[in-house]
């Protein structure tokens, strides 16, 4: 059963803190996005990898916000320092790049900063 | 400044009657959209999309209709049915090679038994 696996699926940490979100997409998908879902902004993209590249983090805090992909089973989200207002869910999703039907979500990564 | 806008929050229907969702979007160059479906603690999976070049797309129980002089789009469920309550995102793309897809804020369809 393929499926996108993020970790973890929740974390509370404390303002200051470094916070790594980890995602292991689908075997194969060369495509992997980072999202954030809160409700003031609804699904904002934070960073765009193709084959391990970084295409796209223009919606990503970089005073703070760094994404990787250290190897192709592997994308990372890091936090540092954190904030409070940085407390929401954080979806990877993963994809083949032919269409965006492919792109599968993971179950995300709920961050409380307190 | 939000592109794409899902101004109900939330939608109550009935089981069996139809379930409309709407979205506008202010951007001109978007020329492809999307429907996402989503269950709590579940990420979004895709429902249906339509191209700039139609103006309706069906799928099933699921239709979605594109009005590109009034920058609007509407996601019909007929009939609804209570394994449809999710919240639904409408998302938009301009053509771009990149994949980014810009999402509006969701709005939570609830079907009552």
């Amino acid at each position: 059963d393929a499926r996108v696996t993020q970790t973890p699926r929740h974390k509370v940490t404390e303002m200051g803190q470094e916070v790594t979100m980890r995602c292991q997409p689908i075997l194969g998908h060369n495509t992997v996005f980072w999202y954030r879902q809160t409700m003031m902004q609804g699904l904002e993209l934070l960073a765009y990898f193709r084959n391990r590249a970084p295409l796209d983090d223009s919606g990503m805090p970089k005073d703070r916000f760094s994404a990787e992909m250290p190897d192709a089973t592997l994308a990372t989200l890091k936090i540092q320092p954190s904030e409070p207002r940085d407390s929401a869910v954080y979806f990877c999703a993963s994809g083949s790049g032919t269409s965006y039907t492919e792109a599968f979500f993971g179950q995300g990564t709920r961050l409380t900063v307190v | 400044d939000q592109q794409v806008k899902q101004n109900s929050p939330s939608l109550s229907v009935q089981e069996g009657r139809i379930s409309i969702l709407n979205c506008d979007y202010t951007n001109s160059m978007f020329d492809y959209f999307l429907w996402y479906k989503k269950y709590p603690a579940e990420g979004p999976t895709f429902l249906i999309s339509i191209s700039s070049i139609k103006d309706k797309n069906e799928d099933g129980r699921f239709t979605v209709f594109l009005n590109k002089s009034a920058k609007h789009l509407s996601l019909h469920i007929v009939p609804s049915q209570p394994g449809d309550s999710a919240v639904y995102f409408c998302a938009a793309n301009d053509g771009g090679s990149n994949y980014k897809l810009t999402f509006g804020k969701g709005t939570l369809l609830t079907v009552n038994p």
